[in-house]
């Protein structure tokens, strides 16, 4: 079945540098966009980036553009992101999350469990 | 950027009673729209894509309706395992936007 699983979430001072993994298994890796996803504490979901199969499609969104970074490995059946300039704001719950396949279905089919991120100092 | 607005913010029902959730576009969305159900510290569940089809292995007391700018979720008869946090998300244009959410609670 298909699981994926979050690490790399914890503390972090306002300024500082995070890199969240996400281990994906039970499909096929490389076929699939794959994406990032946030809910910070009482408030709603929020897509902020996504990759596509290959890593040559990317999109951040405005709240992240130019601190976060995602990035996949298909040998490791992983993805990542790279956050940078953490600010309280982007304390939240981390989303590891498939893009469901098929023509314009731009929806998440399976998400991980999570990863806590809490900037403060 | 579409907004996506759901009504009600909460919403209590006794059990075996409908419960109805709506989420309307800021702009036409076609049938673009997906439902996710989320319960107490986990992660969204996808239960219906395309506004009225319902994913594998989700009961059918859960509907999906709507085109255009107005949709609906209904649970045809509340149990107490649906108690949970209900999230729509337009997948029409990017960004992907989700709706505030919508609390249902047993009454």
């Amino acid at each position: 079945q298909v699981q994926l699983v979050e690490s790399g979430g914890g503390l972090v001072k306002p300024g500082g540098s995070l890199r969240l993994s996400c281990a994906a298994s039970g499909f096929t890796f490389s076929h699939s966009y794959m994406s990032w996803m946030r809910q910070a504490p009482g408030k709603g979901l929020e897509w902020i980036s996504y990759i596509s199969n290959g890593g040559s499609d990317i999109y951040s969104a405005d709240s992240v553009k130019g601190r976060f970074t995602i990035s996949r490995d298909n040998a490791k059946n992983s993805l990542y992101l790279q956050m940078n300039s953490l600010r309280a704001e982007d304390t939240a719950v981390y989303y590891c999350a498939r893009v469901a396949g098929g023509s314009g279905s731009w929806f998440l089919d399976y998400w991980g469990q999570g990863a806590l991120v809490t900037v403060s100092s | 950027d579409i907004v996506m607005t759901q009504s009600p913010d909460s919403l209590a029902v006794s059990l075996g009673e409908r419960a109805t959730i709506n989420c309307k576009s800021s702009q036409s969305i076609k049938n673009y729209l997906v439902w996710y159900q989320q319960k107490s510290g986990q992660p969204p569940k996808l239960l219906i894509s395309w506004a009225s089809t319902r994913e594998s292995g989700v009961p059918d007391r859960f509907s999906g309706s709507g085109s255009g700018t107005d949709f609906t979720l209904t649970i045809s008869s509340l149990q107490a395992e649906d108690v949970a946090v209900y999230h729509c998300q337009q997948y029409y244009s990017s960004p992907f936007t989700f709706g505030q959410g919508t609390r249902l609670e047993i009454k």
